[in-house]
């Protein structure tokens, strides 16, 4: 069965540190892999998604992702953490029924 | 810019009765969705719809139905509102493909008392 999962309830960073959120997978056939934010009270805006090619994807806000295959990981990563990152993300599998497959979700905080 | 609008942010209703939620979109995407969001629990899928009358039944249909009499409109309907399903609920719609991403309305938070 297809599963994503995300180890981390939470993440803590401070303002100008990289940040990372661990996203592993596991699916049957190629992965097709996405991130989305949600920030307090609202709903989930896309940030980025990985289909083929490039292992290094980039999306909005600065955040880039890095699809491994070899450890079926796709951590989401951002050089340089602002304050305003802080929310709740969620990393997604697409499945063949054209559904998302998502992970419990981590929290993520910026501290000043 | 692809919008998905949700017909209240907040509702409260009480246990027992009939609750409406809206989801219209304006991108002319097949696929529409409805999800119950909880905490510690991520998003899980209610129901879908992949064409207008169409509706598939995805992990939690119980105490749910959908209806879809147009493509840009998905409606979500609780028979009976019961306590615990006191939730955040989200719609989202997407181009027919699994290379397409779902865009996501605001939510509805709903309170069951």
């Amino acid at each position: 069965a297809q599963s994503v999962a995300q180890p981390e309830d939470q993440v803590n960073v401070a303002e100008g540190n990289p940040l990372t959120v661990k996203c592993t997978y596991s699916v049957s056939g190629n992965p097709y892999l996405f991130w989305y934010v949600q920030y307090p009270n609202r709903g989930l805006q896309f940030l980025l998604k990985y289909i083929t090619g490039d292992n290094l994807v980039k999306g909005s806000y600065g955040f880039e992702a890095e699809f491994n295959k070899s450890q079926t990981s796709f951590h989401l990563k951002k050089p340089s953490a602002l304050v305003s990152d802080s929310a709740l993300y969620f990393c997604a599998v697409s499945d063949v029924n054209y559904q998302l497959i998502w992970g419990a979700g981590t929290k993520l905080i910026i501290k000043p | 810019d692809v919008k998905v609008t949700q017909s209240s942010r907040y509702l409260v209703k009480r246990t027992g009765e009939k609750v409406f939620l809206e989801c219209v979109q304006d991108m002319d995407h097949e696929n529409m969705f409805w999800y119950r969001q909880d905490p510690g629990l991520g998003l899980r899928l209610i129901y879908f719809s992949y064409d207008v009358k169409m509706k598939e039944k995805g992990d939690i249909p119980e105490g749910y139905s959908v209806s879809r009499e147009k493509k840009e409109r998905f409606s979500l309907i609780l028979e009976s509102a019961s306590t615990n399903q006191t939730s955040m609920y989200l719609c989202a719609s997407s181009f027919t493909s699994v290379y397409n991403e779902q865009f996501f309305g605001p939510g509805t938070r709903l309170t069951v008392l």
